[in-house]
């Protein structure tokens, strides 16, 4: 059974901190990592896809680093605003799976104003 | 250019019941995933779709079966309803065969209650 573990469960910060969080999965037979972004009531929304180890990727104030070779991926936002506010999910694609995602539970970010 | 879309919005349905779901990849798109979110969990891989062919499926029982048409577009199928399959079904659709690399695309789902 593939573990793919996200922490925290959930996070609430304020507006102008910078915050970070974990997703966890199995190192061997890796093939990619894929960060989502889900707002309420809407389709979530990709962030990255990092496939390299060392790999770091930035998108506005959110960034994201990877380390294959001990399983894990960190987020982080710098700055967090209350748009910010969602739940950020990592999934885990293995070598030998076409296309399937194995996703973590997903961190919720509450940004307080 | 449309994004993934998916109906109905809401359903809700009796257990025994029978369901179909639909979605419309995005334009572009030959590849269509399936996934089912239960309450406080993360998605869970159903089946994938390529070629009209499934071409991978996750730990889910025959009550689930799908089918893809020429268009793309594609159909969940859920038997003899239970009321653990009260859900968010998600569709995801992306390009050809390295859809492992490649983004997958989320609709905005389903949302299933059983009764």
């Amino acid at each position: 059974i593939l573990n793919v573990e996200q922490s925290p469960q959930s996070l609430h910060v304020q507006e102008g901190d910078s915050t970070n969080f974990t997703c966890s999965f199995p190192s061997s037979n890796f093939y990619a990592l894929h960060w989502y972004r889900w707002e309420t009531a809407k389709s979530p929304e990709a962030l990255f896809v990092m496939t390299l180890n060392g790999d770091e990727k930035k998108k506005g104030r959110i960034s994201a680093t990877l380390n294959t070779k001990e399983g894990y991926s960190y987020l982080y936002i710098k700055g967090s605003q209350p748009e910010d506010s969602a739940t950020y999910l990592c999934a885990f694609a293995g070598g030998t799976s076409y296309g399937k995602l194995t996703f973590g539970q997903g961190t919720i970010l509450t940004v307080h104003p | 250019d449309a994004g993934v879309t998916q109906s109905p919005t809401h359903l809700i349905k009796t257990r025994g019941q029978q369901v179909t779901l639909r979605c419309s990849p995005k334009s572009g798109h030959d590849t269509v995933s399936w996934y089912q979110q239960a309450l406080g969990q993360g998605p869970q891989f159903i089946f994938q779709y390529y070629e009209e062919e499934e071409r991978q499926r996750g730990n889910f029982p025959d009550r689930f079966s799908g089918h893809q048409f020429p268009n793309y577009s594609s159909e969940l199928n859920v038997n003899a309803l239970l009321l653990g399959d009260s859900a968010l079904y998600l569709c995801a659709s992306s390009l050809g065969s390295q859809t492992r690399t490649d983004t997958q695309y989320f609709g905005p789902g389903t949302r299933l209650t059983v009764l």
